[in-house]
């Protein structure tokens, strides 16, 4: 069951914030977090675990509620080189392969 | 540390034909995926691999797509016959448990 995200594109300012959510349908146990550029790969930027933990990395944080089972990624004071395409991935069935998200692009301006 | 190592980084065929892709990924890392991304879409797994043996393979379209994973190492894709829909990047991603570490994917286009 594939996540969803939203919103599906966000533009800010430069100095402005964030917040892209990240839901699923079936419990979950953990949910990561990617970033991608433009014709890269995409990058790791955290992995949350059940516990309601939040986890930081630079200006960017996240939550995991997984009684509610979603997490949210917020990215504060964001700068020209957060820009991208975020994704979330949660675990499947019994392996624990990746399911992404269509992705949250996410555009800053100076 | 190397990165996760993919080649070719771009391929064009045509239909019908057949494309093999190669991974090596970060020394040590036992476990082994093999996504496909679409273009303006997330990525889709394909297969995982532990060590040398498959773990899920139940969104690789068998009767086209193989994928072995030789010596528990480095690993090959391999689509045959192509069909206008495979085109996309094929990205190769490696886990020693935590988050993935991608390689820069192969572009295939299929015309």
């Amino acid at each position: 069951q594939q996540p969803v995200q939203s919103p599906q594109a966000v533009i800010l300012r430069e100095g402005e914030d964030a917040v892209i959510n990240c839901s699923s349908s079936k419990a979950l146990y953990s949910v990561h977090w990617y970033r991608q550029k433009h014709g890269e790969a995409p990058v790791f930027l955290m992995i949350l675990l059940k516990g309601g933990e939040q986890k930081g990395h630079e200006k960017i944080s996240a939550s995991f509620n997984e009684k509610k089972q979603q997490s949210s990624l917020y990215l504060t004071a964001s700068q020209l080189s957060y820009s991208g395409t975020y994704f979330c991935g949660t675990p499947g069935g019994g392996a624990d392969g990746l399911t992404f998200g269509k992705g949250t692009h996410l555009i800053i301006q100076p | 540390e190397a990165g996760v190592a993919q080649s070719p980084r771009y391929k064009i065929i045509e239909k019908r034909q057949s494309v093999a892709f190669w991974c090596n990924p970060i020394s040590g890392h036992a476990t082994l995926y093999w996504y496909q991304q679409i273009l303006g879409q997330g990525p889709k797994l394909l297969i995982q691999f532990q060590n040398n043996g498959v773990v899920d393979d139940s969104q690789l379209p068998k009767d086209r797509f193989s994928a072995e994973r030789l010596k528990g190492v480095d690993s090959t894709l391999k689509i045959q016959p192509a069909k206008l829909e495979d085109s996309a990047v094929y990205l190769c991603a490696s886990s020693a448990g935590g988050g993935y570490t991608f390689g820069s994917g192969t572009r295939l286009t299929v015309v």
